[in-house]
Order: structure tokens, then C-alpha cells, then sequence
């Protein structure tokens, strides 16, 4: 079975200040590794994915994630927050194929104060 | 592309009715239709993955007779709370999958937007 843990559940940080999330899976075999946002009353928002190749992937908004397999992470990062950013954020991961459900960490609520 | 609707988007209902959530892939074909649930501050759980004209898959703990999941399309998939209870009231969340077989999109899942049930 698969496991995800995210490491920090709140982080307050100030505007423009840099961002890094962790996150942590378990799984045997290969991934697929997603980072969603969900902005206060709406939707899961998909910021990046990861199936395979470059492990530095690019996301919208100016988040960017890295695949380090070794350490079974795949860690958020931002260089400027903004105080729009404030949200939850949750990783997840299923299966290499996608045919599984999706297994979320328990997610990190940003808090970006002006 | 890729957008996924659900309906309702709340709903309030007294204990012991049956609720249905409809779950929709508006611009592509799903062949693959996830339910999720989301407690207030909490992450999203798996309920279930259903095929389409096959059984849904239910994950350990979700009551199958509670929970009836059906997939007669592949636009379409209903989740149909039964005797619904207050500690049913959640945030339910579909997601869809589908896209160009072997493409990079068909690793992806779509999410819709939610529905709100809250049963007195």
C-alpha cells in the first residue's frame, strides 16, 4: 500500500519570503507524484505532476517540484511566495499507469502574511 | 479540455434518505471514475474506483451497500449515499480519468469541484 506524509501541517511565512514543502512517499514500485492546491472554498487545483523523465518538474504559479528517488521525496518549492499563495497544499501519489486511486498526504495549510 | 462536473454542489438532506451525487467528464471519455470524501480540515480519502460497466473497487472500511457506485457511462458515474447519517456529512469529490490511451494525460486524474452534503 501507499503512504504519503507531508511533513509540515501549518506554515505561516511572509510575503516573498521562499517556499519548501515536504513530502515523502512509500510505495515499491514506480509513481506518478502530484502537488494540488486548494485555494479557501474551492477545488483541488493541480499545480505539477511528475510520471517520469526530467525530475525538476515546472508547475503554474511559479511552483516547481523535484523527484529525488533516492530519498522517496518530492518536495514544493516556490522562490517568492505571494498572499495569494495562501492555501492548502497536498501531495500525492498513485501507482505508474494511473489506474489507481490517488493516495493524498495529510496537507500543509500556507499561510502567507502581507 | 478535461473538466470534470459534479452535481449537486450541496446538498441538505434528513437523516435516513438516499442522496445521489452525479459526477460528469464533460469533454473527454472516463474510463476510470474515482469518489473521494474530505472531512472538514482533512485530506481526501478513496472511497472507490469504479470502471465503467464494471463493479466498482471499494477500499477497506467503505461500506459497499452504504456507499452504491454506478458507472453506466463513460461520462457518467453516481454516487448514491444511502440512509444517510450526520456523520455521512462530508465534502465528496469525483475525479475522472481518460484522455488519449498511453499519452501523458491518461496518468492524470480531473477533479470536480465537490458536493456538500450535510444530513441532519
Amino acid at each position: 500500500a501507499q503512504s504519503v506524509s507531508q511533513h509540515n501541517h501549518h506554515v505561516i511565512l511572509s510575503e516573498a519570503a521562499s517556499l519548501e514543502l515536504g513530502c515523502n512517499y512509500s510505495y515499491g514500485g514506480t509513481v506518478n507524484l502530484f502537488w494540488y492546491v486548494q485555494y479557501p472554498g474551492q477545488h483541488l487545483q493541480l499545480l505539477l505532476k511528475y510520471f517520469s523523465g526530467d525530475p525538476l518538474v515546472k508547475g503554474i504559479k511559479g511552483f516547481e517540484a523535484e523527484f529525488i528517488k533516492s530519498k522517496f521525496s518530492f518536495n514544493l518549492r516556490k522562490p517568492s511566495v505571494q498572499w495569494s499563495d495562501t492555501a492548502e497544499y497536498f501531495c500525492a501519489v498513485n501507482a505508474e499507469g494511473g489506474a489507481d486511486g490517488l493516495t493524498f498526504g495529510k496537507g500543509t495549510h500556507l499561510i502567507i502574511q502581507p | 479540455g478535461a473538466v470534470v462536473s459534479q452535481h449537486p454542489s450541496r446538498v441538505i438532506c434528513k437523516s435516513g434518505t438516499s442522496v445521489k451525487i452525479e459526477c460528469r467528464s464533460l469533454d473527454f471519455q472516463a474510463t476510470t471514475m474515482f469518489w473521494y470524501r474530505q472531512f472538514p480540515k482533512q485530506s481526501l480519502m478513496l472511497m472507490a474506483t469504479s470502471n465503467e460497466g464494471s463493479k466498482a473497487t471499494y477500499e477497506q472500511g467503505v461500506e459497499k451497500d452504504k456507499f452504491l457506485i454506478n458507472h453506466a457511462s463513460l461520462t457518467l458515474s453516481t454516487l448514491t449515499v444511502t440512509s444517510a447519517h450526520p456523520e455521512d456529512s462530508s465534502f465528496y469529490i469525483c475525479s475522472a480519468r481518460g484522455g488519449l490511451a498511453g499519452g501523458s494525460s491518461y496518468n492524470e486524474q480531473f477533479f470536480g469541484p465537490g458536493t456538500r452534503l450535510t444530513v441532519l
